[in-house]
């Protein structure tokens, strides 16, 4: 069946520098969406991303998908406290797949001040 | 508008016990799906809903089951509850309106399994 690895598992930094996680499907996608969920809460929709090669951008938080729609980049710029969480990157593969997203294992990020 | 509300937040049951949780979603939101977030096996795709029917399962086994009402609420059910069926489980709706198809989650409930 369809996977979604993500790296880095983990990733520490100092408030103020950049972060970046990394979304690969062993198959094809129909879209990606990217999720954020803050230490005891739930996920929260941050974008999704269709077509081969998009990027979009959120403020600080620049989003791509590949060309081949395989994979994906969350990039932060200038991090911030508030940026604490973990960002999970979650495909579809389209056709019958109806609700169905395939979540990566998350990336941990922790911000020092 | 109010967000997608799951009941209980947190439940505690015992081996071999069965239990329902309840899942509202957005309203006017008919695609209703649930996850179960472990920290070892990150968030899986239990089933979605629409319009009252099944249209995707995941690979888990026939104790997960679930259903969705004519008001778009869904529930869902495990029998002869297991140790490792202790979770969170989230319960996430979508409207499939305009381009973006983004899920809204619920808070979630937390299972515990004793």
């Amino acid at each position: 069946g369809q996977q979604v690895m993500q790296i880095p598992q983990y990733q520490h930094v100092q408030e103020g520098e950049d972060f970046t996680t990394y979304c690969n499907s062993s198959t094809t996608l129909s879209n990606i969406q990217w999720y954020k969920q803050r230490p005891g809460g739930h996920p929260v929709f941050l974008i999704q991303l269709v077509k081969s090669g998009e990027v979009k951008k959120q403020k600080r938080l620049t989003f791509q998908f590949g060309e081949a729609k395989k994979n994906s980049s969350l990039h932060i710029t200038a991090t911030q406290t508030t940026d604490v969480g973990t960002y999970f990157c979650a495909g579809t593969a389209g056709g019958t797949s109806y609700g169905k997203l395939t979540f990566g294992q998350g990336t941990i990020l922790t911000v020092h001040p | 508008k109010a967000g997608v509300t799951q009941t209980p937040r947190y439940l505690i049951k015992t081996r071999g016990q069965q239990v329902t949780l309840s899942c509202s979603p957005i309203s006017g939101h008919r695609s209703v799906s649930w996850y179960q977030q472990t920290p070892g096996q990150g968030l899986q795709f239990l089933f979605e809903y629409f319009s009252e029917t099944q249209r995707n399962k995941g690979n888990f086994p026939g104790r997960f089951s679930g259903r969705q009402f004519s008001n778009s609420r869904s529930e869902m059910n495990v029998s002869t509850l297991e140790l490792g069926d202790s979770a969170l489980y989230l319960c996430a709706s979508t409207s499939f309106a305009g381009t973006s198809y983004g899920y809204t989650f619920g808070s979630g409930t937390r299972l515990t399994v004793v």
